[in-house]
Order: structure tokens, then C-alpha cells, then sequence
């Protein structure tokens, strides 16, 4: 089974608009950590947000937030105020504690902002 | 403070051929990761090296082996390579090996393999 699933091959907003992008994972791992990073066409991955599987409230990090739905198994990235610069694959990926230096990651969302 | 770096930028080699890919940890950091990215997918995970000691691997073959020196800096090597071997290599540092409470990995540019 996949540990993280990523539907939205691509999606598109309109500058100035919030987007949300899908999350999905598996575990049995009571102890794990949410991790959404950004990959511009540049190669580089991008660290934005982090989520820890005993946090009582949503991660935020300026404009990111994560709506963390546990029961769900759902984690999903939410950008407000899109920007032309937020045009990049976006990657959601899990650490479980048990396999703890391992990353999984989705198979990502390429979000485009429109002007 | 000087970010993940990674050498070469791109590289082209033939099917057969040995390959050595090389990254500069993060200052202080003190485990390092490699990732295999295909075109279109997501990071897989090669395998982890904590204090110069392998500390995890992926579902990857032996011929992909790895080395961290005493200044945390790491090599991947891959032997006898394959067509299906072409990807973005990405490299990632972290402070520390297995706490998941250091939840950060500050990931290199990559190196792109190409494999004729």
C-alpha cells in the first residue's frame, strides 16, 4: 500500500486565491510527522510545514497551514494569497518514528498560479 | 551558515558504467540522506548515513552503496549502471539520526543522471 497519496497530478488558482492540496497516508505507527515540501523547476526541495502526529492544532507557517484531519489519515496543504512564485511541484511526505530516518513522500502536485 | 551542496550538476554516462555523486552536509548537521527522483515522481529513499555509519536503506540493490567522512560530507555510488538509473539524486542533511522530533531535512539541488 502507498503511505502517501497525492490525487491532484496538477492543479490550478488564480493569483490572490487560497488552494488547497490533497494529502492522504498510511500508517499503523501511532508516532509519525507530516512534512509538505516545495520543488521548484530548479530541482531543489523546499521545506514549508511540518505536523507531528500528537499535535492538538494545525501547523501554520505564514501563508501554509496544514488541515490536519487524523481520523481521516488526511493532511492536507492549504496556501492563502496564492503567488506567481508558488507555481512548483509540491510533495507531501511522512516519517514514521519506528522507521524514523526514512522519508516517503507522494507522488506530488504541480499547482500552476495564473495571473 | 552554508546550505547542502551536491556535485556535479549533471552527468551523462553509459549502461555499465561506475558513477560517484558527491554532497556537503549543512553545517552541523550529521546525517545525510539520499534520494533517487524519476522523472515525474516522487523522492524514493536510497538509504541514510548517521556519524559515518549506514542507519537505514531503501528497497534499493546493493550496487547503490554509499560512504559519510568524518566531516559528515557523503558519497553515493552506483555500479553497473542502468537505463532506468537516470534520475535527479537529491541529497538532504538533518541534525540528527533517528528523533522524528527534527523534523527538518534541508535537501541540495540534486545531481541529474543521465544513463545512455
Amino acid at each position: 500500500a502507498q503511505k502517501i497519496t497525492q490525487t491532484q497530478p496538477g492543479m490550478f488558482v488564480q493569483e490572490k486565491e487560497a488552494v488547497t492540496l490533497d494529502c492522504t497516508y498510511d500508517t499503523s505507527d501511532p508516532s509519525y510527522g507530516l512534512f509538505w515540501y516545495k520543488q521548484p523547476s530548479s530541482g531543489e526541495m523546499i521545506f514549508l510545514i511540518y505536523q507531528g502526529s500528537y499535535d492538538q492544532q494545525n501547523a501554520t507557517e505564514g501563508r501554509y497551514s496544514l488541515n490536519f484531519q487524523k481520523a481521516r489519515k488526511s493532511a492536507n496543504l492549504v496556501i492563502s494569497a496564492s503567488q506567481l512564485g508558488d507555481s512548483a511541484m509540491y510533495f507531501c511526505a511522512m516519517r514514521e518514528e519506528r522507521t524514523g530516518n526514512q522519508f516517503y513522500f507522494g507522488t506530488g502536485t504541480s499547482l500552476t498560479v495564473i495571473p | 551558515e552554508t546550505g547542502v551542496t551536491q556535485s556535479p550538476t549533471h552527468l551523462i554516462k553509459t549502461r555499465g558504467q561506475q558513477v560517484t555523486l558527491r554532497c556537503s552536509s549543512q553545517s552541523g548537521h550529521n546525517t545525510v540522506s539520499w534520494y533517487q527522483q524519476a522523472l515525474g515522481q516522487g523522492p524514493q529513499f536510497i538509504f541514510q548515513y548517521y556519524r559515518e555509519e549506514e542507519n537505514g536503506r531503501g528497497n534499493f540493490p546493493p550496487r547503490f552503496s554509499g560512504l559519510q567522512f568524518p566531516n559528515y560530507s557523503s558519497e553515493l555510488n552506483v555500479n553497473a549502471l542502468e537505463l532506468d538509473d537516470s534520475a535527479l539524486y537529491l541529497c538532504a542533511s538533518s541534525p540528527g539520526g533517528n528523533i522524528i522530533s527534527y523534523n527538518e531535512q534541508f535537501f541540495g539541488p540534486g545531481t541529474r543522471l543521465t544513463v545512455l
